[in-house]
């Protein structure tokens, strides 16, 4: 099966600590992105990936960091500088970056600060 | 940047009744204009899109509409179903999709 998939489900954080979102996709992409949804939002854009080893900041990169070495792989780290990480974390993935191409979704990470 | 604002925030409709969901964008240079449909828990899925050069589309229930020259786009839900509760997201794609704060949707029996 193709998809893109998103691990694990929860996450629990202490303060201070940093931690790895992971997302993997096997449907070819060459772009990929992270969102971040708090309750009653939309999602809001943090990180995206127009090709391997390649990648930008969105409109809430402070505290988040990405790499993109590998094509299937976008992991996403949640630093001790972000100082409100409790939220529902998106990874997604489109074809290519020229705008016309559908976006899928993974299932999504919720991480917790405890 | 893009900015995407979408309305109503919530929607309470009868079933069988219509739904309309409305969002403007901000940038002219937006080509691509999807909409996503969220269920508790889970990822946004893609229910319908519409490209600058088209000015409406169908798809059995769902249509979309699109005015570029007001920078608004309109999704239409047709005789609802419970099962169309959710939450609906549009957005706007100059590269990059951005998208409007969402809107809750309940179809009540």
């Amino acid at each position: 099966d193709g998809g893109i998939t998103q691990s694990p489900k929860y996450l629990f954080r202490k303060e201070g600590q940093n931690v790895t979102l992971s997302c993997e996709q096997n449907l070819n992409h060459d772009a990929m992105y992270w969102y971040r949804q708090d309750p009653g939002q939309g999602l809001r854009l943090i990180y995206y990936s127009q090709i391997v080893n390649d990648f930008q900041k969105g409109d809430i990169a402070e505290g988040y960091s990405v790499s993109r070495e590998k094509k299937e792989s976008f992991p996403l780290t949640v630093t001790s500088a972000q100082k409100n990480p409790t939220a529902f974390y998106l990874c997604a993935s489109s074809l290519q970056w020229t705008g016309h191409t559908e976006a899928f979704f993974g299932q999504g990470t919720r991480l917790t600060v405890v | 940047g893009e900015n995407v604002e979408q309305h109503p925030s919530t929607l309470s409709v009868q079933e069988g009744d219509s739904a309309v969901i409305k969002c403007t964008y901000s940038d002219s240079a937006s080509n691509y204009f999807p909409w996503y449909k969220q269920e508790l828990g889970k990822g946004p899925q893609l229910i319908i899109d519409i490209r600058s050069n088209v000015g409406e589309k169908k798809d059995q229930r769902i249509a979309v509409t699109l005015n570029k020259t007001a920078k608004h786009f309109s999704l239409h839900i047709t005789e609802t179903q419970p099962e169309d509760s959710a939450v609906y997201f549009c957005a706007g794609n100059t590269g990059k999709l951005i998208f409007g704060q969402g809107t809750t949707l309940q179809v009540k029996p």
